[in-house]
């Protein structure tokens, strides 16, 4: 089945900017997401890129795709401490109607 | 639209006691989650719904677990008899189609002592 791994923990200083990596399975996907969750929220869509796209950009948020290595990174700049959350990745299954999610990678912005 | 409302937000209950999570997923949308976050497990798709039709209930754990959607605007997930490793925080998000962003309600914490 379908497998979407990203490393769990991130810690920046307030100012640098972050990575976050996603890795994922299925090649078939259309799009593939990274979503936001604030202590105590739910889950809030941040960005997506279609896969025929290498690259999005939206303000500080840029998304890389290697569609050959199943790679998807998301860089954070002049990170803040607002940005302090578990980002998720996802992607869409092969039947396209379910989303695949990470298991999140927490970013801890130090002062 | 309030976007996805879930209710109760916080429930602690004991074991053996039935729970029922509810959840009302933003108008017109057509697709209707139930996912389920730990720390341990992360976020696991439980079932989902279209168009009222439960469509893959292969996520939800055993059989101490069912989900209702009586209609376009309500759905229940119930936990009969409760457990202590039930004790999560479950989310109901909704889509307008099944590749599109899916919003997020706020959670309903469970706690089954």
């Amino acid at each position: 089945g379908e497998d979407v791994e990203q490393s769990l923990f991130l810690s920046v200083r307030e100012g640098d900017s972050s990575v976050i990596n996603c890795t994922y399975t299925d090649s078939s996907s259309t799009y593939l997401y990274w979503y936001k969750q604030e202590p105590g929220a739910g889950l809030q869509l941040l960005t997506y890129i279609f896969s025929n796209m290498d690259m999005k950009q939206d303000q500080r948020l840029t998304v890389l795709l290697n569609k050959k290595d199943k790679h998807l990174s998301l860089r954070i700049a002049d990170t803040q401490t607002g940005d302090s959350a578990i980002y998720f990745c996802a992607e869409i299954d092969n039947y396209g109607q379910n989303f695949v999610f990470g298991p999140g990678t927490r970013l801890s912005v130090l002062p | 639209d309030a976007g996805v409302i879930q209710s109760p937000r916080h429930e602690v209950t004991e074991m053996g006691q039935e729970v029922t999570l509810r959840c009302k997923p933003i108008s017109g949308h057509d697709y209707l989650f139930w996912y389920r976050q730990t720390m341990m497990r992360g976020l696991e798709l439980l079932i989902y719904f279209n168009n009222n039709v439960p469509i893959d209930d292969s996520g939800m754990p055993e059989d101490r677990f069912s989900a209702k959607m009586p209609n376009a605007s309500f759905s229940t997930l119930k936990i009969q008899p409760s457990e202590p490793r039930d004790s999560a925080v479950y989310f109901c998000a909704s889509s307008l189609t099944g590749e599109g962003e899916q919003y997020f309600g706020p959670g309903t914490r469970l706690t089954v002592t």
